[in-house]
């Protein structure tokens, strides 16, 4: 079956650290930019950052550049988000997603094609 | 950043009603737009992306329009499974930015 199943969220003090995982299975992991997308309680979809397929680009949204870094090993069919200096405001639910890229001639089109179900980071006192 | 503006913010219909949900981008972004839904507690799902191609396995009554800086999404006749948020997301620049999102209430 293809999915993704993030884990590693959880209750944690401002100024902690965490580290998420996402578990890709039933395609090609190595062949994809992968996401991470969050979503504060009761708010929208944010982007947070992105990483090509061998790793070699990373991007990343500006309220979490210096705290965030994301990675991945394709060995492992995994993508990770390690968090540091976390604050109140990163309070959300953490979405692993992929990124389907299609080519139209001089353009690429691309959106996120496939979600796993989230994994919640609290962060507080 | 491109900001994405969707409107309105919610809406209020019936099974069965035609419905229209607009997204504006702050600047051009031709036809790199792409819609999703959201049910409670579950995560976004693609509708149509590149402004007006359907996903596969999407039901047709879901159809998509626009490019430059105006979208929008059109559902042809509300059904039950219908009511949820959706959300419009640019995917012309980084960072790809969404809309706020658009909650779809049964009336």
């Amino acid at each position: 079956e293809v999915q993704l199943v993030e884990s590693g969220g959880g209750l944690v003090q401002p100024g902690g650290s965490l580290r998420l995982s996402c578990a890709a299975s039933g395609f090609t992991f190595s062949s994809y930019w992968m996401s991470w997308v969050r979503q504060a309680p009761g708010k929208g979809l944010e982007w947070v950052a992105n990483i090509k397929q061998d790793g070699s680009e990373k991007y990343y949204v500006d309220s979490v550049k210096g705290r965030f870094t994301i990675s991945r090993d394709n060995a492992k069919n995994s993508l990770y988000l390690q968090m540091n200096s976390l604050r109140a405001e990163d309070t959300a639910v953490y979405y692993c997603a992929r990124e389907l890229r299609l080519g139209y001639g001089d353009y690429v089109v691309w959106y996120f094609d496939l979600w796993g179900r989230g994994t919640l980071v609290t962060v507080s006192s | 950043d491109i900001q994405m503006t969707q409107s309105p913010s919610s809406l209020s219909a019936s099974v069965g009603d035609r419905v229209t949900i607009t997204c504006r981008a702050s600047q051009s972004i031709s036809s790199y737009l792409n819609w999703y839904q959201q049910k409670p507690g579950k995560a976004p799902k693609l509708l149509i992306y590149a402004a007006s191609s359907l996903q596969s396995g999407v039901p047709s009554r879901f159809s998509g329009s626009g490019s430059g800086t105006d979208f929008t999404l059109t559902i042809s006749s509300l059904q039950p499974e219908d009511f949820a948020t959706y959300y419009c997301q640019q995917s012309y620049s980084t960072p790809t930015t969404f809309g706020q999102g658009t909650r779809l209430e049964i009336k």
